[in-house]
């Protein structure tokens, strides 16, 4: 499967602990993005990243919230401390370089319930 | 500022019959705009893709939408649904102030009945 690849699918922390996410983009894509969609919302940008760089975290909340995309291996979304309010779909997308008109290729998610 | 509005958060038809699914954006910059499809559980799916070319758009599984920059329009459109299309539809504007920040309608929900 050369798509964007996102594991786990779901994942079930308690509040306090720890969340990782992790990404695996298209092949020949060196750029990930990272959106999170809440019940009933569309999705909404956290952050951008080529390989080593973040490029953009601007929608990234400024606490317990990191994302990092290695030279080698995936593109992790780590989540400190997990609260209620974490709960949502995290979605990655990958492109191969930022466009106007280059659509970008989206994994199918990572459902992460905090109990 | 950029902004997505999807008028209707839930439409229904009938099998066969024609879908509409309305899109408004507002852009400062010249727009390119998409659909996408979510299946429940799954990924996007990109349907199609406006980027200043050909104003009707022509996508996968038989849909097409019209840009209409007069109407700040981008309606999603297809003459006749099939139970497999029931799913939740986005439409999404990727603005020019930022080539990669995309910014999201809140969804349509699209139900097909029988």
């Amino acid at each position: 499967n050369a798509g964007v690849m996102q594991n786990p699918r779901h994942l079930v922390r308690r509040r306090g602990q720890e969340a990782r996410l992790r990404c695996s983009p298209m092949k020949g894509h060196s750029h990930v993005y990272w959106y999170r969609q809440l019940p009933e919302e569309g999705l909404k940008f956290m952050v951008y990243l080529q390989k080593e760089n973040i490029i953009d975290e601007s929608g990234m909340p400024k606490e317990r919230f990191s994302a990092e995309f290695p030279k080698e291996g995936p593109s992790i979304l780590r989540i400190q401390q997990v609260v209620r309010g974490d709960s949502a779909a995290y979605f990655c997308a990958s492109s191969p370089q930022p466009r106007d008109n280059q659509p970008q290729h989206f994994g199918d998610g990572t459902r992460l319930s905090i109990l | 500022a950029q902004s997505v509005t999807q008028l209707d958060s839930h439409v229904s038809v009938s099998e066969g019959t024609p879908v509409l699914l309305r899109c408004n954006y507002s852009s400062s910059y010249s727009p390119s705009l998409f659909w996408y499809v979510q299946h429940p559980n799954k990924g996007l799916q990109l349907l199609l893709k406006y980027t200043s070319a050909a104003t009707l758009v022509k996508g996968i599984n038989g849909f097409e939408a019209e840009f209409k920059k007069s109407e700040t329009s981008f309606h999603l459109t297809k003459p006749s649904a099939h139970m497999s299309d029931a799913a939740e539809y986005f439409c999404v504007l990727n603005s020019g102030g930022s080539n990669y920040k995309l910014t999201f309608g809140k969804g349509t929900l699209l139900t097909v009945n029988p």
